[in-house]
């Protein structure tokens, strides 16, 4: 069971826009910057977004975050095939003194 | 551009100890948190432990006892030592680099099979 729940699976057409849900408590998202990160099987994992809604260099502005409260999410718009992938959150969880991260969505670009 | 390579056997035998190194290059070692992530097989990401650029370590509550983490800085190379493991430790581990909070920068991982 993960500290931070998200939906195990989401799906979207192609050129479409999906939104994925990370949801933690008041010692985790709460009261600290959430990450995203996109893990293709068999790749190495790639930081997506970092303190809530940056992105690194080289990441298209058609991923987006932002947190509200004890939940944050994940936005990708102009859905391609290439973005099918496993998506996971991830925070500093001040209570267990842990990165802390989600269970996982695997994106399904129908 | 940093990169970082994990290096250490695929095969490990049930109560012996799991050593793995990762090799960073293009970037100093003496900055940066220094991370390592598991993901069992299908299942999710899982948080090791890091070890700071000066030598300090966090480690997962729930590994801590089995765990070390170790920064050599003359080689660039960070190590990690789990003990007594089971087949509950079969998993691909990561090797990263990034913040207190997130790891910007991730090795290719190395499949580990606990197994007799």
């Amino acid at each position: 069971q993960s500290v931070l729940t998200q939906p195990p699976s989401v799906s979207a057409a192609p050129g479409q826009k999906v939104t994925i849900s990370c949801s933690g408590s008041s010692s985790n998202i709460g009261n600290n910057y959430v990450s995203w990160y996109q893990h293709l099987p068999g790749t190495a994992p790639k930081l997506l977004i970092y303190d809530n809604n940056k992105r690194p260099s080289g990441i298209p502005d058609r991923f987006s975050g932002s947190k509200s409260g004890t939940s944050a999410t994940l936005g990708i718009t102009g859905l391609q095939t290439g973005d099918e992938a496993d998506y996971y959150c991830g925070t500093w969880d001040s209570r267990l003194t842990a990165v802390v991260f989600g269970g996982g969505t695997k994106l399904t670009v129908l | 551009q940093v990169q970082l390579q994990e290096s250490g056997p695929g095969l490990v035998k049930p109560a012996e100890t799991l050593s793995l190194t990762c090799t960073v290059s293009g970037g100093s070692i003496s900055s940066s948190y220094w991370y390592w992530i598991r993901q069992p097989p299908g299942k999710g990401l899982e948080w090791i432990g890091y070890i700071y650029f000066r030598g300090g370590t966090d480690y997962n509550p729930s590994l801590k006892s089995r765990l070390t983490i170790s920064l050599d800085t003359s080689k660039s190379q960070f190590s990690l030592r789990l003990s007594s493991v089971t087949a509950a430790d079969t998993a691909v581990y990561y090797c990263g680099r990034g913040d207190y909070d997130r790891v910007d920068t991730w090795g290719q991982g190395n499949l580990v099979t606990v197994s007799s």
